[in-house]
């Protein structure tokens, strides 16, 4: 069955900085666009990033663009967030999300999400 | 960007009565539009996309219509586990993805 998790949450001060995990597995990862939505406390959702199932394009909510880095490695299957000059607004559930239909990138809807993990940005 | 507004913020409904969602896009989206259930400490799960088909294993009683601009989510006869906060997202124009801000379902 189709399951992806995320890990690597934690604590941080601000102005520092984060890398999240998400494995992937039961699907062929490769064959996916694979995102990051993330979740305020109280709050709603909201999309963070992208990459194309080969990689070959990013993109970026205005909110993170420039601090915030997506990556995937297919021969892992994990896809990964770097986050770097952590504010105190970061501070959400984040969950990757996997695309809607292999190599289609025309229809991000997300049927398959991870569990979440907490990101606390906090002196 | 698209912005996405709900409504009502939240709605209060008996068990087994019908619960009318409402979701308005800043601009059409076509039927470029998906639903989703979100319960306390859980991810959110898909209930629609494409405005109207319902996702793998999501009961007869949800529906959803609409296109252009204006989108409604109805459930036609309440059961407990549907009282949460339900979602609608656009994917018509994007990057970015836009979600509502959420309509919090409650017990009357």
């Amino acid at each position: 069955q189709v399951q992806v998790v995320e890990s690597g949450g934690g604590v941080v001060q601000p102005g520092r900085s984060l890398r999240l995990s998400c494995a992937a597995s039961g699907f062929t990862f490769s064959n996916y666009g694979m995102h990051w939505v993330r979740q305020g406390p109280g709050k709603g959702l909201e999309w963070v990033a992208v990459i194309w199932y080969d990689g070959s394009n990013k993109y970026y909510a205005d909110s993170v663009k420039g601090r915030f880095t997506i990556s995937r490695d297919n021969s892992k299957n994990t896809l990964y967030l770097q986050m770097n000059s952590l504010r105190a607004e970061d501070t959400a559930v984040y969950y990757c999300a996997r695309d809607s239909d292999p190599w289609d990138m025309t229809t991000p809807y997300f049927e398959y999400w991870g569990q979440g993990t907490l990101v606390t940005v906090s002196s | 960007e698209i912005v996405m507004t709900q409504s009502p913020a939240t709605l209060s409904v008996s068990p087994g009565e019908r619960a009318t969602l409402s979701c308005r896009a800043s601009q059409s989206v076509s039927t470029n539009l998906a639903w989703y259930q979100q319960k306390p400490g859980q991810a959110p799960r898909l209930l629609i996309y494409g405005a109207s088909t319902r996702a793998t294993g999501i009961p007869a009683r949800f529906s959803g219509s609409g296109s252009g601009t204006e989108f409604t989510l109805t459930i036609s006869s309440l059961q407990s586990e549907d009282f949460a906060v339900y979602y609608c997202q656009q994917y018509n124009n994007w990057p970015p993805v836009t979600f509502g801000q959420g309509t919090r379902l409650e017990i009357k």
